[in-house]
C-alpha cells in the first residue's frame, strides 16, 4: 500500500496559485492518485483524479512526472472559501481490496 | 444519479451505552463500503470496509464492529461506547476498481460523555 507525505499546512493569499506536493514513492503500477477537499465538519469531496503527466478539470491540475513517484496539485487563483484540508490518496493497485487509507493532508489558509 | 445518506448528523452518548450508525447508498450496486473516523483536528482514520454483502474488514483493533446485512447497507455498532470513541464519523462508497474515487456521507458527530 502506497503511503502519501504531504505539507502538513500551507498559507497563500487570494488570487495566487498554490501548488500541493504530494510524494508517493512506493506507488504501484496501477495505482491511480487522487486530491480530496474537506471542510469542517463536511466530508471529503473529490477534486481530480490522474495516472500520468498533467489532468486538469474546472476545479484544478494535477501534475504527475514520469516516475510517478510524485504529484502536485495545483489550484489557479485561489480564494477564502478554498481554505481546506487537501488530501492525496493513491490507490491500492490492482484489484479490488477496497483499502483506501488517507495521509494527514495539507491544511490551506488562504488570507485576504 | 447516486446518493448516500447518513445518520444522524450529530449523537452525544454517555460511556458505556451502546452505538448503531446507519449509512445507505442508492443509485448503485455492489459498492465498496468505508467506515472513518475523524478526530478533532486530525486526519481521516479508516475503521472498516467491505467490497460486498457479509464481507468486512477491519483495520483498527477496537470496540467498535460493522456489518453490512445489505448490499448497499452498512452499519457501524458498538456494545459499550468509550470516551475515546468521540469524533466524526463518515460513511463512503466507490464502486472499487484501480482508479476507485470515494464519495462521502454527511457525517455524525459523536460525542461520548
Amino acid at each position: 500500500l502506497a503511503k502519501t507525505t504531504q505539507p502538513i499546512s500551507m498559507d497563500s493569499y487570494e488570487g495566487q496559485e498554490v501548488n500541493i506536493t504530494c510524494s508517493h514513492n512506493n506507488i504501484a503500477t496501477n495505482d491511480y492518485i487522487t486530491w480530496y477537499q474537506q471542510f469542517p465538519s463536511q466530508g471529503p469531496r473529490f477534486i481530480i483524479q490522474g495516472y500520468k503527466t498533467k489532468v486538469t478539470n474546472e476545479v484544478a491540475s494535477l501534475f504527475i512526472p514520469a516516475d510517478r513517484k510524485s504529484s502536485t496539485l495545483s489550484l489557479p487563483r485561489v480564494s477564502l472559501s478554498d481554505t481546506a484540508v487537501y488530501y492525496c490518496l493513491v490507490g491500492v493497485g490492482s484489484g479490488n481490496t477496497g483499502k483506501l487509507i488517507f495521509g494527514q493532508g495539507t491544511t490551506l489558509q488562504v488570507k485576504p | 444519479s447516486q446518493t448516500i445518506h447518513q445518520w444522524p448528523a450529530t449523537l452525544v452518548q454517555p460511556v458505556g451505552s451502546p452505538l448503531s450508525l446507519e449509512c445507505t447508498v442508492e443509485g448503485t450496486s455492489n459498492p465498496n463500503l468505508y467506515w472513518y473516523r475523524q478526530a478533532a483536528g486530525r486526519g481521516l482514520q479508516l475503521l472498516f470496509y467491505s467490497v460486498g454483502i457479509g464481507q468486512i474488514s477491519s483495520e483498527v483493533p477496537q470496540n467498535l464492529s460493522a456489518s453490512r446485512p445489505q448490499d448497499r447497507q452498512f452499519i457501524l455498532s458498538s456494545k459499550k461506547l468509550l470516551l475515546s470513541d468521540s469524533g466524526f464519523y463518515l460513511c463512503a462508497w466507490s464502486v472499487g476498481g484501480t482508479n476507485e474515487k470515494l464519495f462521502f456521507g454527511s457525517g455524525t458527530q459523536l460525542s461520548v460523555l
